[in-house]
């Protein structure tokens, strides 16, 4: 079936370095993908929709700045944190709907750790 | 805009026992609803999706839902849980005009022996 990969699943990074993080889609195109974070025990937050070939559409309250996204593929949707910190520390995941209906298939996510 | 509700955020069973998880929505619009499971430290995968037609809904490993328009609930249920239905369930909604999904707080089922 449709598959949702995403890479890294974790990752280590320094505070004050960027982290990205690529969302494919492997055998179906995506003009649309969605990033979620979530916080420990904690619901999935919409942060953005990443549409193919324009610019991301932001959540309130999130910073386009911090947040880079860039969908330069049908199949390629990719998460660059900028100048991570402590805070930036968490789990984010990925999404792409197939078809009409928005049942949406999702990457295994990505824990980023900022020390 | 749309919001869900999970009722319970906690959910001991015993193996072979029922369970239901509880969850309402609210919405200006005819929407879209699913129950997704998350395994420690992965994705979510789709248990099963309302769209359209019968409100009893069946979906993989043995859950179903209700759809029940009147109370504006979707309901999960499963009749005889396993150790492995051990994880988190979100409940979530999408309009009919959108991909976007409002997910709810999650309630995390712990099955024990």
């Amino acid at each position: 079936g449709a598959v949702v990969s995403q890479h890294p699943s974790w990752v280590i990074c320094k505070s004050g370095t960027s982290v990205k993080i690529e969302c494919r889609s492997l055998d179906f195109q995506a003009t649309t993908m969605f990033w979620y974070r979530q916080f420990p025990k904690q619901s999935l937050m919409l942060m953005a929709t990443s549409n193919e070939g324009s610019k991301a559409t932001y959540e309130q309250g999130v910073e386009k700045d911090k947040f880079l996204i860039n969908h330069a593929s049908l199949t390629l949707s990719t998460l660059t944190v900028t100048s991570a910190h402590p805070e930036d520390s968490s789990f984010y995941i990925c999404s792409a709907p197939m078809g009409p209906h928005p049942s949406a298939f999702f990457g295994q996510g990505t824990r980023l750790t900022v020390v | 805009a749309q919001s869900v509700t999970q009722l319970d955020s906690q959910v001991p069973v015993f193996e072979e026992a029922p369970v239901e998880l509880r969850c309402n929505y609210s919405s200006s619009v005819s929407v879209y609803l699913f129950w997704y499971v998350q395994y420690p430290n992965q994705g979510l995968q789709l248990l099963l999706k309302y769209l359209s037609g019968s409100t009893l809904v069946k979906g993989i490993n043995g859950f179903e839902a209700e759809f029940n328009k009147s109370q504006t609930s979707f309901h999960l249920r499963k009749p005889s849980v396993h150790i492995s239905d051990t994880a988190e369930y979100f409940c979530a909604v999408s309009d009919r005009n959108d991909y976007k999904l409002s997910f709810g707080a999650g309630t995390t089922v712990t099955v024990r022996a």
